[in-house]
């Protein structure tokens, strides 16, 4: 089974600054595989990136995806007050289980 | 726009049993196939179970099996969980999700809002 270890735990910012949350797995795994999502209190988890890079629809391009192998990376350009969630990546793999990481907060500074 | 509204949440015993349900809408219900995910209180997601898009196939995370079973009607565009066998542990929100291929790419494109389920004496 895949493990999914997100970093940092928690990250604080401010609108407009730069975020970068990193999603490493206990083995490597493929691009296809990797999916992003966020997630905030009370509300359904929303689908953000796919295959480790593709937006999904509707998603802004302030948000973007990378990485290969065991490490990958979820950016946000820029960022707005909507963007202040729990971000999850999980590996979608070709057999469950689906396995999640354990997320990342992202608060306002 | 796709809805899933799932349904049959509440306050069971530990050892008894609980159904949920999950409405699907706005799209081709039979053509795809459906997850449950579930989020302990201040935890984060877990995966619970798949069915194909026809029942044909349907796996279940370890920490469920043999005691949660996943089911569809396709003609009513219902999802099931049938949960037997309840633990302290299952309290959770327990979310369907729509399972979405795009060549080798596979995700979970629309999620419901959530079902609470509270296993408690």
């Amino acid at each position: 089974e895949i493990v999914l270890t997100q970093s940092p735990g928690t990250l604080s910012l401010s609108p407009g600054e730069r975020a970068t949350l990193s999603c490493r797995a206990s083995q490597s795994v493929s691009s296809s595989h990797l999916v992003w999502y966020q997630h905030k209190p009370g509300q359904a988890p929303r689908l953000l990136i796919y295959g480790a890079s593709r937006r999904a629809t509707g998603v802004p391009d302030r948000f973007s995806g990378s990485g290969s192998g065991t490490d990958f990376t979820l950016t946000i350009s820029r960022l707005e007050s909507e963007d202040f969630a729990v971000y999850y990546c999980q590996h979608y793999g070709t057999s469950p289980p689906y396995t999640f990481g354990q997320g990342t907060k992202l608060e306002i500074k | 726009q796709v809805q899933l509204v799932e349904s049959g949440g509440g306050v069971v015993q530990p050892g008894r049993s609980l159904k949920l349900s999950c409405a699907a809408s706005r799209f081709t219900f039979s053509n795809y196939g459906i997850h449950w995910v579930r989020q302990a209180p201040g935890k984060g997601l877990e995966w619970v179970a798949l069915i194909w898009f026809d029942g044909s196939n349907k796996y279940y995370a370890d920490s469920v099996k043999d005691r949660f079973t996943v089911s569809r009607d396709n003609s009513k565009n219902t999802i099931y969980l049938q949960m037997n066998s309840l633990r302290a542990e299952d309290t959770a929100v327990y979310y369907c999700a729509r399972d979405l291929w795009v060549g080798e790419s596979m995700s979970f494109d629309y999620w419901g809002q959530g079902t609470l389920v509270t296993v408690s004496s």
